[in-house]
Order: C-alpha cells, then sequence, then structure tokens
C-alpha cells in the first residue's frame, strides 16, 4: 500500500543553520504531499503542500518540491531558528474509493534548534 | 467555532470501561476524519465521514471501534472495552469540499484527546 519514509531523528541543530529533512513517498497514482508541523503542546498545523509534480510548497522559509522522478518531497530551510523547533511530518493524500483524501503520515521527525 | 474541537482533552480510564470522544469540526466542512497518535504507531488514520456517513472505515483497529455522525457536524468516536494498548492521542480533522466538488481542501485539525487505559 502507500507509504511515506522520513528519516529518523531527533535532528539537532544551532540556530541559523541550513535544515534538510528526508521525505520519500510510496504511491500509485497522483498523491498530494504535505509537510504538517506539531510544535510542542500544540495541534497538527499544515506548513506546506505540493499537489502536482515539480510544484514547490513554501512556507515561513521553508520549501519542498515534489519530485515525481525520486518520489520524494524533503523539506529544506536556509536559516533555522529557535522558534522552528517541534516535530514535522510528511504526508501524502489522494483520492481512494469513495472520495475519501485521507492522510498517509510518516513517522515523524523532531528538531531542536539550539541558541 | 474558529477552529476543530475536542473533547475532552485527556481521559484516564481502566481497562474494559467504555470510552466516548467527541469532536467539532469547523462549520460547514463536510469532511470529517478521526487518525491516533501513538508512539508505537506514529499517525494512523482510522475513519471518514463524508456529511453523515463513512465510506471509508478500514483504519478502524477491530469491532470495539466505532464511531458516528450527526446533523453533518458533531462526530462521536466510541471505544468499547479499553484496552491498554488503546493508550494514545485521537486526533480529528475536517476539511470543506474543493472546487468542482470532487476533492477536498486542506484538512484542519483539532488539539487531540488523550487517552490512558490504566
Amino acid at each position: 500500500g502507500d507509504s511515506v519514509t522520513q528519516m529518523e531523528g531527533p535532528v539537532t541543530l544551532s540556530e541559523e543553520a541550513f535544515l534538510t529533512i528526508n521525505c520519500t513517498y510510496t504511491a500509485t497514482g497522483y498523491p498530494s504531499l504535505f509537510w504538517y508541523v506539531q510544535y510542542p503542546g500544540e495541534g497538527l498545523q499544515l506548513l506546506l503542500k505540493a499537489t502536482k509534480a515539480d510544484d514547490k510548497g513554501s512556507n515561513k522559509g521553508f520549501e519542498a518540491t515534489y519530485r515525481k522522478e525520486t518520489t520524494s518531497f524533503h523539506l529544506e530551510k536556509g536559516s533555522v531558528q529557535v522558534s522552528d523547533s517541534a516535530v514535522y511530518f510528511c504526508a501524502l493524500s489522494k483520492n481512494y474509493g469513495g472520495a475519501t483524501n485521507k492522510l498517509i503520515f510518516g513517522t515523524g521527525t523532531l528538531l531542536a534548534v539550539q541558541p | 467555532g474558529a477552529g476543530v474541537s475536542q473533547s475532552p482533552s485527556n481521559k484516564v480510564t481502566e481497562k474494559g470501561k467504555d470510552v466516548e470522544l467527541r469532536c467539532d469540526p469547523i462549520s460547514g466542512h463536510t469532511a470529517l476524519y478521526w487518525y491516533r497518535q501513538s508512539l508505537g504507531q506514529g499517525l494512523e488514520f482510522l475513519i471518514y465521514f463524508q456529511g453523515n456517513s463513512a465510506p471509508d472505515k478500514s483504519g478502524l483497529p477491530s469491532d470495539r471501534f466505532s464511531a458516528e455522525r450527526t446533523g453533518g457536524s458533531v462526530s462521536t468516536l466510541t471505544i468499547q472495552r479499553t484496552q491498554q494498548e488503546d493508550s494514545a492521542v485521537y486526533l480529528c480533522a475536517s476539511s470543506s469540499r474543493g472546487a468542482g466538488g470532487s476533492s477536498y481542501n486542506e484538512q484542519f485539525f483539532g488539539p487531540g484527546t488523550r487517552l490512558t487505559v490504566l
């Protein structure tokens, strides 16, 4: 079945460092791809998304490009801040039978940014 | 309300008891989803509602789990005869129908209900 694999954490970086969190997917058809973020003590929030190949999603300095040839959607940020410390989830969604657009999530990557 | 709300925020119960978890979606959102977040299994889909019907129940782990939605709004997830492995955070999400009516937009998540089964 469809699945998402993302790099194990935790990832520990110093402030202003470059961030990459790898995400690859396995899916038939044409899924949409997402990054969700969960800040400490808060609910899941959509960070960015891309709905077709070669689309780039971006938000709050984060970006990810939908690469169909490598089935990847890696998350990047040029300069992280302490406030970016959170758990990041890569996910995919597509129109399953019954028009379900359920999300299939990766395991999550904990990012800890130190001042 | 402004966002998806869930109640209770925390629930501690004894093994074998039944529990009910409630979700209030964003007003007007026709799609509603339940997910479970646990240490061993990560984030898993449980069930999807379109209006009051549930065309996809494929993620419910056993027949002890059931859910309903009434009035196209509030949903209740019921777990009967709870087991320790049911301990998790139960998340609800809702979304509106996309342009053309054939797909759905972004899912907005509630804060979750943390269930602990002793």
